[in-house]
């Protein structure tokens, strides 16, 4: 059963800690992607990746880091520079170039306190 | 960069009627175009997408039009029911790998 798997689906952290947020894909897609959503703001890009070893910052980098050090797996870090971290994260893929169908994982909610 | 607006941002339909959901964009060079479903605590789902090499794509009840002169595309249901109540996003792709998503729209089909 290919698919996106994100976990935990609710993370709990007091604030000043980093965090990091687990993505997996076994849908052999070169690209993935970090989405944040708020309410009444969509979905903004985070950072995104279109092959291992590689990513690039989204329109709100600042305060997360990724890495892409296999194809499957980019998890992401919300670090304690993150000043507003309290949000819906969503992980995505594609299969890569000039392929733009974006598949997404279940989200994780994180709240910071 | 591209810039996507959606409206409405609600939308109460009654079942059986239809609902429309509109969307514009800035970049010229944006040649795909998704809509995405998502239900109340899960990720997104690609449910209909149009390349601008076409104006119109229908899947069942879901049909999607465009307008490259305008820039602007559009998400038609029809026979609405009560589970096509969620938030539907549209896209657009810029010209480059990633997307731009509109803000969303809440669609409540009320039986």
């Amino acid at each position: 059963d290919g698919g996106i798997t994100q976990s935990p689906k609710y993370l709990f952290r007091k604030e000043g800690q980093n965090v990091t947020l687990s993505c997996e894909q076994n849908l052999n897609h070169d690209a993935m992607y970090w989405y944040r959503q708020d309410p009444g703001q969509g979905l903004r890009l985070i950072y995104y990746s279109q092959i291992v070893n590689d990513f690039q910052k989204g329109d709100i980098a600042e305060g997360y880091s990724v890495s892409r050090e296999k194809k499957e797996s980019f998890p992401l870090t919300v670090t304690s520079a993150q000043k507003n971290p309290t949000a819906f994260y969503l992980c995505a893929s594609s299969m890569g170039l000039s392929s733009y169908e974006q598949y997404f994982g279940p989200g994780t909610r994180l709240t910071v306190t | 960069g591209e810039n996507v607006e959606q409206h409405p941002s609600t939308l109460s339909v009654q079942e059986g009627d239809s609902a429309v959901i509109k969307c514009t964009y800035s970049d010229s060079a944006s040649n795909y175009f998704p809509w995405y479903k998502q239900e109340l605590g899960k990720g997104p789902q690609l449910i209909i997408d149009i390349r601008s090499n076409v104006g119109e794509k229908k899947d069942q009840r879901i049909a999607v039009t465009l307008n490259k002169t305008a820039k602007h595309f559009s998400l038609h249901i029809t026979e609405t029911q009560p589970e096509d109540s969620a938030v539907y996003f549209c896209a657009a792709n810029g010209g480059y790998q990633k997307v731009t998503f509109g803000i969303g729209t809440k669609l409540q089909v009320i039986p």
